[in-house]
């Protein structure tokens, strides 16, 4: 059974940096194709992709986001982290990391999310 | 890259069809067939209904259909019941990323 579980602070200041880590279980990052996402909601609003990245470190980002977000893995410990800079209010949102499992081009199980708020 | 267009809101009647329209371009939806529909709750994860445009994973019921022509995709949900009242996504993939739709509030009457 695959699980994934986001953490990380609730609360975040204006021009910080936020970090989220995702635990999962039942599945290797080291195994060929898998990969993890990682997908936002602000309250209200829909879902926006952030950034994937792949058994072999490869990692796709959003285009308008790029230039603040970076993702990287620990196989070891079964995690992801994402890291975004320069958090504003418009930041503030539901933080979900998702599995991609081998050459899948959708996305599942998720995690329950993680809501940040971005607030000074 | 600019979010599928999905309209705000749709409805029916139990037992009704509804039909809920994705619309990208040709550089997503219309290139691909990587077409995926999530089901989002209040207050709870999405959770993948359609894959690949047309593929139900296992456990979501018969009701729930996709296709797809040319820069727009669609989800049927045929027989609508009352747990199916949720928020509807779709998602493409689009040459190293992926967009999702702006989402679409589906009420049973």
């Amino acid at each position: 059974q695959i699980t994934l579980k986001e953490s990380g602070p609730t609360l975040v200041k204006p021009t910080q940096t936020l970090t989220v880590t995702c635990t999962f279980s039942g599945f290797s990052l080291s195994t060929s194709g898998v990969g993890v996402a990682w997908v936002r909601q602000p309250p209200g609003k829909a879902l926006e992709w952030l950034a994937l990245i792949y058994w072999d470190d490869d990692t796709r980002y959003s285009p308008s986001l790029k230039r603040r977000l970076t993702v990287t893995k620990d196989t070891s410990k079964n995690q992801v982290t994402l890291t975004m800079t320069n958090m504003d209010p418009v930041d503030t949102a539901t933080y979900y990391c998702a599995h991609r499992g081998p050459a899948n081009n959708w996305f599942g199980p998720w995690g329950l999310g993680a809501l940040v708020t971005v607030s000074s | 890259q600019s979010a599928l267009t999905q309209p705000r809101s749709v409805s029916g009647s139990p037992g009704q069809s509804v039909t809920i329209s994705c619309t990208g371009t040709n550089g997503d939806v219309g290139a691909y067939n990587f077409v995926s529909w999530y089901q989002q709750h209040p207050g709870k994860a999405p959770r993948l209904i359609i894959s690949d445009v047309t593929k139900r994973p296992s456990g979501v019921p018969a009701r729930f259909s996709g296709s797809k022509s040319g820069n727009t995709a669609s989800l049927t949900i045929s027989g609508l019941q009352a747990e199916d009242e949720a928020d509807y996504y779709c998602c493409s993939y689009a040459a190293r990323n992926y967009v999702f739709g702006t989402g679409t509030e589906v009420t049973v009457l």
